[in-house]
């Protein structure tokens, strides 16, 4: 079976610092790795995923992850945090589509 | 990109109630939708997955008769609340997989959740 682990579940950054969001994933076959973000009272938006091409991965409003398998990790990055970014982060893993493995999720808070 | 709609976003009922939640697909087909709850400040709980012409497949722990699913058609399962009672209250979210992979078949699209407050 697959899992993942978000360190952390609640980090703090200044407005215009480094966003850094930890995941790590077990699985014993090749995985597709999802980041969502989750406003209050809202579904999840994928920001970006990861399926097997680049390691790098570009995502929506700034944010990218870089996958690592010698780590088993795929942190989440963004150069500059926004106030807007403030919000809960999920990341996810899945083998087969069927079954989607979600981790506890990171609450970021952005400090003016 | 893909959308997933889900109705009603917030709904109040009396306890002893039912209450109905849907969850459509706007621009994809999917043979599999899946329902989550989250209590505050936790991450998601998977319900059950809703699998397009037959039963679904309810995670342990997760009553069947409580939680009524149907998805009988490629763009559109429910969620049944059936006799809910003030425990129930939470928040429901339905996603579905785009099963033709034009939007990536391994990709989860969310819907944008249902607060159900049951008196």
């Amino acid at each position: 079976a697959q899992s993942v682990t978000q360190l952390g579940s609640h980090v703090s950054v200044s407005e215009g610092a480094l966003v850094l969001l930890r995941c790590n994933y077990s699985s014993s076959v090749p995985p597709y790795l999802f980041w969502y973000v989750q406003y209050p009272n809202q579904g999840l938006q994928l920001l970006l995923k990861y399926t097997s091409a680049a390691t790098l991965v570009k995502g929506i409003n700034g944010f990218e992850a870089e996958f690592k398998k010698s780590e088993t990790s795929f942190h989440l990055t963004k150069p500059s945090a926004h106030m807007s970014d403030a919000a809960e982060y999920f990341c996810a893993v899945t083998v087969t589509g069927n079954q989607f493995y979600f981790g506890t999720g990171t609450s970021l808070t952005v400090i003016p | 990109g893909a959308v997933v709609s889900q109705h009603p976003s917030r709904v109040i009922c009396k306890s002893g109630t039912s209450v109905k939640i849907e969850c459509r697909s706007l621009d994809f087909q999917a043979t599999t939708m899946f329902w989550y709850r989250q209590f505050p400040k936790q991450s998601l709980m998977l319900m059950a997955t809703s699998n397009e012409g037959s039963k679904a497949t309810y995670e342990q722990g997760v009553e069947k008769d409580k939680f009524l699913i149907n998805h009988a058609s490629l763009t559109l399962s429910t969620l049944t609340v059936t006799s809910a009672h003030p425990e129930d209250s939470s928040f429901y979210i339905c996603s579905a997989r785009d099963s033709g992979g034009y939007f990536g078949a391994n990709v989860l699209t969310f819907g944008a959740g249902s607060r159900l407050t049951v008196l």
